[in-house]
C-alpha cells in the first residue's frame, strides 16, 4: 500500500538554527512528492514538490528538500528558521495514474523559540 | 489570481441532516480534489473532479458525493451525516492537464463542519 510517515509529530528548534523535518515514503513506481505548511484555522500552502531531475529541490520560504530514492526519503530542510515558521507540515505523495489525490503523513508540528 | 475558495467556512449542523459545501476553483484550474482533515484520521482524499467528471475516488461511503460545474465550480454533499463526520473538508484545485498525479493543487481555506 501506498504510505508516507512523518516519524516526529513535533520538532522543536531555536530561531536562527537550521531545521529539519523528516519523511519518509512507500510508493511502489516513481513518486511525486510535496510538501505543504498549514497555519491555525488555514488550509494547506504548498511549499514545493519534487517531480524528477536534481533531488535537491528548492521552494518557498527560503525551504528546501532533498529527495532520496535509495532511503525513500524526501526531507524538507531550512538553513535559518524563523519564529513565524511554527507551523504544522504535511509531506504528502502522489503518483502517476493517480490523479488528482494526495497521500499525506500524520504531519508534524515545527516550534521555533526565540 | 484569486485563490481557492469554499464557502460557507463554518457549518452546525445535527445527526441525520444533509450539507452541501462548495467549492470555487482557482481561475483556469479543471481540476477539484475534495479531503477531509481530522485529528484522528488526519487528511484523507475523498473524490477528484476534472470537467465534470470524477476521476478518482477514495474510501469513502456513499453517503460522500461531489459534482463538478461545467465552469469547474464543485459541490460536496454528505447526505444523513453521523457524528464521526465533523471534519474540516479541503478542497483544492489544480490544472489538472498533467493527467497524472504530478499537478500541483492549491488548497483554499475549509470548511468546518461540526455535526451535533
Amino acid at each position: 500500500a501506498q504510505s508516507v510517515a512523518q516519524p516526529e509529530d513535533q520538532v522543536n528548534v531555536a530561531e536562527g538554527n537550521p531545521l529539519t523535518v523528516k519523511c519518509t515514503y512507500s510508493v511502489s513506481g516513481n513518486p511525486y512528492l510535496f510538501w505543504y505548511v498549514q497555519y491555525p484555522n488555514r488550509g494547506l500552502q504548498f511549499l514545493l514538490k519534487y517531480i524528477t531531475g536534481d533531488n535537491l529541490v528548492k521552494g518557498s520560504y527560503g525551504f528546501e528538500a532533498e529527495f532520496n530514492k535509495s532511503q525513500t526519503s524526501f526531507h524538507l530542510k531550512k538553513p535559518s528558521a524563523l519564529v513565524s515558521d511554527s507551523a504544522l507540515y504535511f509531506c504528502a505523495v502522489s503518483f502517476s495514474s493517480n490523479t488528482g489525490k494526495l497521500i499525506f503523513g500524520q504531519g508534524t508540528t515545527l516550534q521555533v523559540k526565540p | 489570481k484569486a485563490g481557492v475558495t469554499q464557502t460557507p467556512r463554518y457549518l452546525i449542523k445535527t445527526r441525520g441532516q444533509q450539507v452541501t459545501l462548495s467549492c470555487s476553483p482557482i481561475s483556469g484550474h479543471r481540476s477539484v480534489s475534495w479531503y477531509q482533515q481530522t485529528p484522528g484520521q488526519g487528511l484523507q482524499f475523498l473524490f477528484e473532479y476534472f470537467s465534470e467528471t470524477q476521476r478518482n475516488k477514495g474510501n469513502f461511503p456513499g453517503r460522500f458525493s461531489g459534482r463538478q460545474f461545467s465552469n469547474s465550480r464543485s459541490e460536496m454533499n454528505v447526505s444523513t451525516l453521523e457524528l464521526g463526520d465533523s471534519a474540516l473538508y479541503l478542497c483544492a484545485s489544480s490544472t489538472g492537464l498533467a493527467g497524472d498525479g504530478g499537478d500541483t493543487q492549491y488548497f483554499g481555506p475549509g470548511t468546518r463542519l461540526t455535526v451535533l
